[in-house]
């Protein structure tokens, strides 16, 4: 079956424990990316990544590291964690066809305290 | 800047009633669109892209260029279509842009 995994699926942290949530794909996808979702501001693009050691900011990246070392992997990485990135995280991957849909991983929900 | 506009947050109709979620993007170039659709407790899913011009669900939605708009509509709402709602905008194969939502309820 064609998915986006994402690990741990809850997550509560203190600020400043560095934490990396995990997301794989098995659709051979070149694109990935990763969203937070916040009320009343939708989603939001973190970082992307259009293949294997390409890597690039999205909308909202301070806070927030990536590493795209395999092309079935892509994790998200907090350093030092704060209360502000207390949010619900996506992550995506998508073919790179024109058109190409989206699949979006169950989604991951970070409380740091 | 905002790149996609729902201009409503909360939209609610009756059941067997149309529906229409309103979506305008600002992007000067050839837009990908699509609506992405988000039920309760589940992940976003794809409703339409704009590039097929299908129908799914019974819904449509149309590309108008000259207004900016890509539209969601539905001709009889059903109990079923009660959800979140995205319209989204991509640019250069990887970066979407998502509007803040509509949270769609359909009345009984």
């Amino acid at each position: 079956e064609a998915q986006v995994t994402q690990n741990p699926r809850y997550l509560i942290t203190v600020t400043g424990k560095k934490l990396t949530v995990t997301c794989s794909q098995n659709m051979n996808h070149e694109y990935m990316s990763w969203y937070r979702q916040d009320p009343g501001l939708g989603l939001r693009q973190i970082y992307y990544s259009m293949n294997v050691e390409v890597t690039d900011k999205g909308d909202v990246p301070e806070g927030y590291k990536v590493s795209r070392k395999e092309k079935r992997n892509f994790p998200l990485i907090l350093e030092s964690p704060s209360p502000n990135q207390t949010s619900l995280y996506f992550c995506a991957s998508r073919a790179g066809h024109l058109g190409g849909e989206a699949f979006f991983g169950q989604g991951t929900r970070l409380t740091v305290v | 800047a905002q790149r996609v506009t729902q201009p409503e947050k909360l939209l609610s109709v009756f059941k067997g009633a149309p529906v229409e979620l309103k979506c305008n993007y600002s992007y000067s170039g050839s837009p990908e669109l699509f609506w992405y659709v988000q039920y309760s407790r589940q992940r976003l899913q794809l409703l339409l892209r704009h590039i097929s011009r299908e129908s799914i669900k019974g819904f449509t939605a149309d590309l108008n260029k000259g207004e900016t708009s890509f539209h969601l509509k539905k001709p009889f709402a059903q109990e079923e279509d009660s959800a979140m709602y995205y319209c989204a905008l991509l640019i250069s194969g990887n970066q979407f842009y998502f509007g803040t939502g509509t949270s769609l309820t359909v009345i009984p």
